[in-house]
């Protein structure tokens, strides 16, 4: 079936620097990717929408300059997190849309911050 | 952010009960609602979903139940298994077709 891929799986970054994730749908294209954090013990919180080709739309409280998206083609996103602090530290999950009831989920990055 | 809960509840279940997960969504005009189940440093499994037109969808081993009424969403898992253990979310497709997930409960189940 079809594939979210996420790269890294995890990462460990010193504080002051900025780390990427991308994601990738493996075998279909996906035009909408949605990035989500998470905390231990807590729910999903959406992120943004990534969108190919356009900017991304982010939720409220989320800083644009600091969470930056790039949808470039239709099969990858990227999250790159700018000037990442400790309390950056969680667990980053995306998905991606093939069809209008069918939302695909990767496995997430674990981002470190120290 | 949307959806964050501070605790998760947890339905402890004898192996082989059914179990009840509940969940209330935020926003009457959602029109598609999936439940995930989470096992530890994963991301979410898709398990079942349905539509604002159902009240009720089955699946194997597992029924979900809809009320817009109130808002109320429910995972019925039968026959309860030790691999069922993980956190479950309800997640409710809003605007933009923006999957919102709810607080989550974690199930364990006990031999």
């Amino acid at each position: 079936g079809a594939v979210v891929s996420q790269h890294p799986s995890w990462v460990i970054c010193k504080s002051g620097t900025s780390v990427k994730i991308e994601c990738r749908s493996l075998d279909f294209q996906a035009t909408t990717m949605f990035w989500y954090r998470q905390f231990p013990k807590q729910s999903l919180m959406l992120m943004a929408t990534s969108n190919e080709g356009s900017k991304a739309t982010y939720e409220q409280g989320v800083e644009k300059d600091k969470f930056l998206i790039n949808h470039a083609s239709l099969t990858l996103s990227t999250l790159t997190v700018t000037s990442a602090h400790p309390e950056d530290s969680s667990f980053y999950i995306c998905s991606a849309r093939a069809d209008s009831y069918t939302i695909y989920f990767g496995e997430g990055s674990w981002l470190t911050v120290v | 952010g949307e959806s964050v809960g501070l605790h998760l509840p947890t339905l402890s279940v004898q192996e082989g009960d059914n179990s009840i997960i509940n969940c209330a969504y935020s926003n009457s005009a959602s029109d598609y609602f999936i439940w995930y189940k989470q096992e530890s440093g994963k991301g979410p499994q898709f398990i079942i979903d349905i539509r604002s037109n159902m009240d009720k969808r089955q699946g194997q081993r597992v029924t979900v139940l809809l009320n817009k009424t109130v808002k109320h969403l429910s995972l019925q898992i039968a026959a309860t298994q030790p691999g069922d253990s993980a956190v479950y979310f309800c997640a409710e497709r809003g605007g933009y077709n923006k999957l919102i997930f709810g607080a989550g409960t974690r199930l364990a189940v006990h031999p």
